[in-house]
C-alpha cells in the first residue's frame, strides 16, 4: 500500500506565477489535510477536505489560495500570483474514514516551493 | 495565539541517555495528542499518540506522559540513539486525529551524540 504521494517534490516559481501542488492520499483514505511549514517552524493547518467537499478552510489565506479534492484524481492546492512569502514546505496528510481508533494522519513527503 | 507550546527548542543528549520533550496546551476540548518525528527533507511520521483518558502510554523506547489537570504532556525517549536525531513535534486535535486539523508545537531538534 503506497503512502501519501505529493508532486512535485520541488517547485520554483517567479513572483506572480501560479503554483499547483498535488496530493494523492493513501488508498482507502477519504480525508485530506494541507499544512504549511516555514523554516524552523511547526506545521500550520491550512485546509481539510473530503471528496468534493471543503470541510474546514479556516487556516487558508482568503486570497490567492484555493484547494479542491475532486471525485476522481488527486487533491490540488493552488496558489495564484505567488509572492516570496509563499516560499515554504507544503505537506499533505490523509486519514481514513474517521471511525473510532483510526485517528492517524499520514503525511506525504511534501512539496518545497521556492518563489524567486 | 499559540495553542500548543513546546520546549525545549533544541536538545543534545548522549547516546544511551533519556530525552525529554514537553508540551503544554490551553484548550481543554483537545482529545487527541500525537507526537511526530521528522527527518530533514521528509514528511512528519507518527511516533506515538495518547488520549486524555490515560496518563501514560509506552511503545518500545518511547513513552508519553499525560497530565490532564496541568494540561501538559511529554515525550520520553529512553536509551536515546544517534538514529533518533530528528525534529519532534507535539500536536493536539479536538475531534480525534481523523476528522479535524492538528495543531502543532514549534518543534524540538534533538541531537544524540555517540
Amino acid at each position: 500500500n503506497a503512502g501519501v504521494m505529493q508532486n512535485p517534490r520541488h517547485l520554483v516559481r517567479r513572483r506572480g506565477q501560479e503554483a499547483r501542488l498535488r496530493c494523492s492520499p493513501m488508498k482507502g483514505h477519504s480525508h485530506v489535510y494541507w499544512y504549511r511549514q516555514l523554516p524552523e517552524e511547526g506545521l500550520k493547518f491550512m485546509v481539510y477536505l473530503q471528496k468534493e467537499n471543503i470541510i474546514d478552510e479556516s487556516g487558508m489565506p482568503k486570497e490567492r489560495f484555493s484547494a479542491e479534492f475532486p471525485k476522481e484524481g488527486p487533491s490540488i492546492l493552488r496558489i495564484q500570483q505567488v509572492v516570496r512569502g509563499d516560499s515554504a514546505a507544503y505537506f499533505c496528510a490523509s486519514s481514513p474514514t474517521g471511525l473510532a481508533g483510526e485517528d492517524e494522519q499520514f503525511f506525504g513527503p511534501g512539496t518545497r516551493l521556492t518563489v524567486l | 495565539q499559540q495553542q500548543v507550546k513546546q520546549s525545549p527548542q533544541s536538545l543534545i543528549v548522549q547516546k544511551g541517555g533519556i530525552s525529554i520533550i514537553n508540551c503544554a496546551y490551553e484548550n481543554t476540548a483537545f482529545d487527541y495528542f500525537p507526537w511526530y518525528q521528522q527527518f530533514p527533507g521528509k514528511g512528519p511520521a507518527l511516533l506515538i499518540a495518547i488520549r486524555p483518558d490515560v496518563s501514560e502510554k509506552k511503545e518500545g523506547r518511547f513513552t508519553i506522559s499525560f497530565n490532564k489537570s496541568a494540561k501538559q504532556f511529554s515525550l520520553h525517549i529512553m536509551d536515546s540513539q544517534p538514529g533518533d536525531s530528528a525534529t519532534y513535534f507535539c500536536a493536539a486535535s479536538m475531534n480525534g486525529g481523523s476528522q479535524g486539523n492538528l495543531i502543532f508545537g514549534k518543534g524540538t531538534k534533538l541531537s544524540v551524540k555517540p
